[in-house]
């Protein structure tokens, strides 16, 4: 199957930490994706980590891929109202022409 | 960094009207272009395909001849919706991939998004 899932909404506060989780079905995935989306607008690529890493930290965001369990988080520590918006995971399954495959996305709104 | 460049930003049309959105890479060459329809508060449905020089690849249930897409030039890929109906109002995203990319960076670049809206 191709079916990639999110938890369609997460309410955090102000310097909590957020955790976005994303369940993927095809074990030949190469690559896994967070994206970002405002209202309105495209997509911001936020961060990416391949398919034989567990772990990668950049600044306040933290990726977690369990390829066993076929599961990706997302983490955000101190996360602030510009946060607020979609994030969609997606998965890059080849190295050929073909596109990602998206996650449902994820509202996240910081209360302040 | 890399931009691709979506025009227009928002458009609005009566039915049965064409519609052209483009859609560029800024400082990059791509060969192979992507078009996403997104229906409010739902996820990106890729529609097709598009190879510079050569025909459109079409996913199932997006009708070919509705969604014209043209990749004539390795900077730019246009999507024309054909005599537009109100079930044609969406939102259309287009990515575009690095011919010198590998791995992770080709799915890097997005447009801004066009919202068309058929009245």
């Amino acid at each position: 199957g191709e079916d990639v899932e999110q938890s369609l909404f997460l309410s955090v506060r102000e310097g909590d930490s957020s955790v976005i989780n994303c369940t993927y079905t095809d074990s030949s995935s190469t690559y896994l994706y967070w994206y970002k989306q405002e209202p309105g607008a495209g997509l911001q690529l936020l961060t990416y980590i391949f398919s034989n890493m567990d772990m990668k930290q950049d600044q306040r965001l933290t990726v977690l891929l369990n390829k066993k369990d076929k599961h990706l988080s997302l983490r955000i520590a101190d996360t602030q109202t510009g946060d607020s918006a979609i994030y969609f995971c997606a998965e890059k399954k080849d190295t050929g022409r073909r596109a990602l495959t998206f996650g449902s996305g994820t509202r996240l709104q910081v209360q302040p | 960094g890399a931009v691709v460049s979506q025009h227009p930003s928002r458009v609005i049309c009566k039915s049965g009207t064409s519609v052209k959105i483009e859609c560029r890479s800024l400082d990059f060459q791509a060969t192979t272009m992507f078009w996403y329809r997104q229906f409010p508060k739902q996820s990106l449905m890729l529609m097709a395909t598009s190879n510079e020089g050569s025909k459109a690849t079409y996913e199932q249930g997006v009708e070919k001849d509705k969604f014209l897409i043209n990749h004539a030039s390795l900077t730019l890929s246009t999507l024309t919706v054909t005599s537009a109906h109100p079930e044609d109002s969406s939102f259309y995203i287009c990515s575009a991939r690095d011919v010198r990319g590998r791995g992770w960076d080709t799915e890097a670049f997005f447009g801004q998004g066009t919202r068309l809206t058929v009245v």
